[in-house]
């Protein structure tokens, strides 16, 4: 079967690092999103890697390893409006998006 | 308006209503998605419209039925749920369906089913 394992919940203090991993077992690999998703509404795009390494943009980076199956988001300088869960989601060999149950992350002043 | 829109925000009813969820997108979008959206679970995709023909049935219940009119419009009628219903309804549009498309998606309904 089609798994994505991510975290449930993480906590972390404002102005602090956080990395949210998330490990799948896919049939195929065509790309892996990140999405953000405040509590009440919609997910919102954050990133997406098809090629190994780390991609930055601002505060986040996305990090994707294929042959490890892995892939992490790293939030920088923490702010409170990152509270929010993160959905890690794989485009399988056919093309069918395949989602992870989302990473709710807590964050403490 | 722009982006992704869905009405009504919240929904009640009872198992033997019909009610309906309407999800609008003025992103110029050809492909549109219903998701099922349960707490601790992934999102389970329902539905894809692609140019207003229906290219995935996920093994849905046919207490849910989908209808899109037009590209730009979706709906998801609904008939004699049972409280395991009770689900935030996610709608999202796509340039195209399949590929590597990033997904779009509304507010969502929240649904309690009684």
């Amino acid at each position: 079967g089609q798994n994505i394992d991510q975290p449930t919940e993480m906590t972390a203090t404002e102005g602090a690092i956080v990395q949210i991993n998330c490990t799948y077992q896919t049939s195929g690999f065509n790309g892996l999103f990140w999405y953000q998703q405040h509590a009440g509404e919609a997910p919102t795009f954050l990133s997406y890697n098809v090629l190994d390494g780390l991609e930055e943009k601002g505060r986040f980076s996305s990090f994707l390893s294929r042959s490890k199956g892995y892939s992490y988001l790293l939030l920088k300088e923490l702010q409170m409006k990152d509270s929010a869960s993160y959905l890690c989601a794989v485009i399988d060999s056919n093309y069918q998006l395949i989602w992870g149950a989302g990473t709710k992350l807590i964050i403490k002043p | 308006e722009t982006g992704v829109t869905q009405t009504p925000r919240h929904l009640v009813m009872g198992m033997t209503n019909k009610k309906s969820l309407k999800c609008e997108q003025h992103l110029g979008h050809n492909a549109m998605y219903w998701y099922k959206q349960s707490a601790k679970k992934p999102l389970e995709l329902m539905f894809v419209y692609s140019l207003e023909e229906r290219v995935e049935n996920n093994s849905v219940p046919s207490r849910f039925s989908p209808e899109c009119p037009n590209s730009s419009h979706l709906f998801l009628h609904l008939h004699t749920l049972q409280p395991e219903d009770s689900a935030l309804y996610l709608c999202a549009s796509s340039p195209s369906s399949g590929g590597v498309d990033t997904q779009y998606f509304g507010p969502g309904t929240r649904l309690t089913v009684l």
